[in-house]
């Protein structure tokens, strides 16, 4: 069965630091992945996807996203977090089925 | 442009009461989905729908219903209201070509207490 590990539930970094959320998914078949974030009190809002092809990925607001398929990973970067990317993000793989969502990881971003 | 709106956005419920919450997309989209979002839990699928007449649990659907009549509504019923049904309640759509699954819209969530 497909299952997304997101091993880190509670992330702080300092105003542009870089940043990297792990994420490391089990699926039967060649995966599609996804990265979502939330904001406080809202639904889900797509980063970026990976299908198929450059296993580096880019998304939305400056995001990134690295497919590794000999680790099982999928890992979110960015090179300079703004206080404005403090929110959810979860980490979602799926193909033929309905896409199975991690616990998701909450970055907090400090002065 | 609405997108994937729900209504209502809060609700209290009271423990045995019946409600069901509204989710209508403006898309055109095939595939609907509702999930759960339980604190530190992610989402868990309810259910979902590849099109108007079909429907399919999802990996917790007991203690709710869904219908699909037309491409646009997804609404889900809960019977006989319990605690443990207390949660955010998230309606997303995806365009859906073949067996591919993607839902990339999602609504903003009701937020449903059960008392």
């Amino acid at each position: 069965a497909q299952s997304v590990t997101q091993p880190d539930i509670h992330i702080t970094v300092s105003e542009g630091a870089s940043l990297e959320l792990r994420c490391n998914y089990s699926y039967g078949a060649t995966p599609y992945l996804f990265w979502y974030v939330q904001s406080p009190g809202q639904g889900l809002q797509l980063l970026l996807k990976y299908f198929s092809g450059d296993t580096l990925v880019q998304g939305i607001k400056g995001f990134e996203a690295e497919f590794k398929r000999s680790q099982s990973s999928f890992n979110l970067r960015k090179p300079s977090v703004h206080w404005s990317d403090a929110a959810e993000y979860f980490c979602a793989v799926g193909a033929d089925t309905p896409l199975v969502f991690g616990k998701g990881t909450r970055l907090s971003v400090i002065a | 442009n609405a997108g994937v709106t729900q209504t209502p956005k809060f609700h209290i419920l009271k423990i045995g009461q019946s409600m069901t919450l509204q989710c209508t997309q403006d898309m055109n989209h095939n595939y609907m989905y509702w999930y759960r979002q339980d604190p530190g839990m992610g989402l868990k699928l309810i259910y979902y729908s590849v099109g108007a007449g079909i429907t399919d649990k999802g990996e917790v659907p007991n203690g709710y219903n869904v219908s699909r009549s037309t491409t646009e509504d997804f609404p889900l019923r809960l019977e006989l209201a319990a605690p443990s049904q207390t949660s955010v309640y998230f309606c997303a759509s995806s365009k859906g070509t073949g067996e591919v699954h993607q839902p990339q819209h999602f609504g903003d969530g009701t937020r449903l207490s059960i008392l």
